[in-house]
């Protein structure tokens, strides 16, 4: 079974800071996706950032970025540039390959300093 | 693009009554969606998962005739709490996917309060 563990349950950075999120995961399959998603308090949640395992590259969108280790099966989420509305629990989460259920870390709290 | 929507917000019922939320996928074909619960300071706890036109598949431990899931179009999937109790109250969210390997979009939950 598929397990994704997050290690840190709360994080805080002063604003405008760079901060990492650390993620690892356990699998047996080669071919795979990975997602961080948001969860600000308005309880929403939004994707951040998806990696394709079969991609060397690490995934970036604006001020979010990956670190994607798969021997190591880490899976790291860094924020550059940290903004207040940065704030939220911050969940790894891994499909399924067959049947897509994702299985979710217990999340980090992210806090940002003014 | 990839909007879900997830109605109602909050609902707060008196207990023995059932309680129907509503997912819809607005502006793309959802040919799975996914029901969620998340108890406080925790995190989303998958309860079933739905494909348009056939009967969900229920997570193990969770009852399927207390948790009625209705996967009726591509664009709508329905939750119905029945007889709904106290030990009910959560959080629940749905989320919907186009294609398969694509990720789930989530709605905005809706707060279940049982009194």
């Amino acid at each position: 079974a598929q397990t994704v563990t997050q290690s840190q349950p709360e994080m805080s950075v002063q604003e405008a800071e760079t901060v990492t999120l650390s993620c690892t995961y356990d699998t047996s399959e080669s071919d795979y996706y990975l997602f961080w998603y948001k969860q600000p308090p308005s309880r929403q949640m939004i994707l951040v950032i998806r990696q394709e395992a079969y991609k060397q590259q690490n995934a970036t969108e604006n001020r979010f970025s990956v670190n994607f280790q798969k021997a190591a099966k880490s899976f790291s989420l860094k924020i550059s540039d940290s903004q207040l509305g940065d704030a939220a629990m911050y969940f790894c989460a891994y499909p399924n390959f067959g049947n897509e259920k994702l299985t979710f870390g217990t999340g980090t709290r992210l806090t940002i300093i003014p | 693009g990839a909007v879900v929507s997830q109605h109602p917000s909050w609902v707060i019922c008196k207990s023995g009554t059932s309680v129907k939320i509503e997912c819809r996928s607005l502006d793309f074909q959802a040919t799975t969606m996914f029901w969620y619960r998340q108890f406080p300071k925790q995190s989303l706890m998958l309860m079933a998962t739905s494909n348009e036109g056939s009967k969900a598949t229920y997570e193990q431990g969770v009852e399927k005739d207390k948790f009625l899931i209705n996967h009726a179009s591509l664009t709508l999937s329905t939750l119905t709490v029945t007889s709904a109790h106290p030990e009910d109250s959560s959080f629940y969210i749905c989320s919907a996917r186009e294609l398969q390997f694509q990720p789930q979009h989530f709605g905005d939950g809706t707060r279940l309060s049982i009194l």
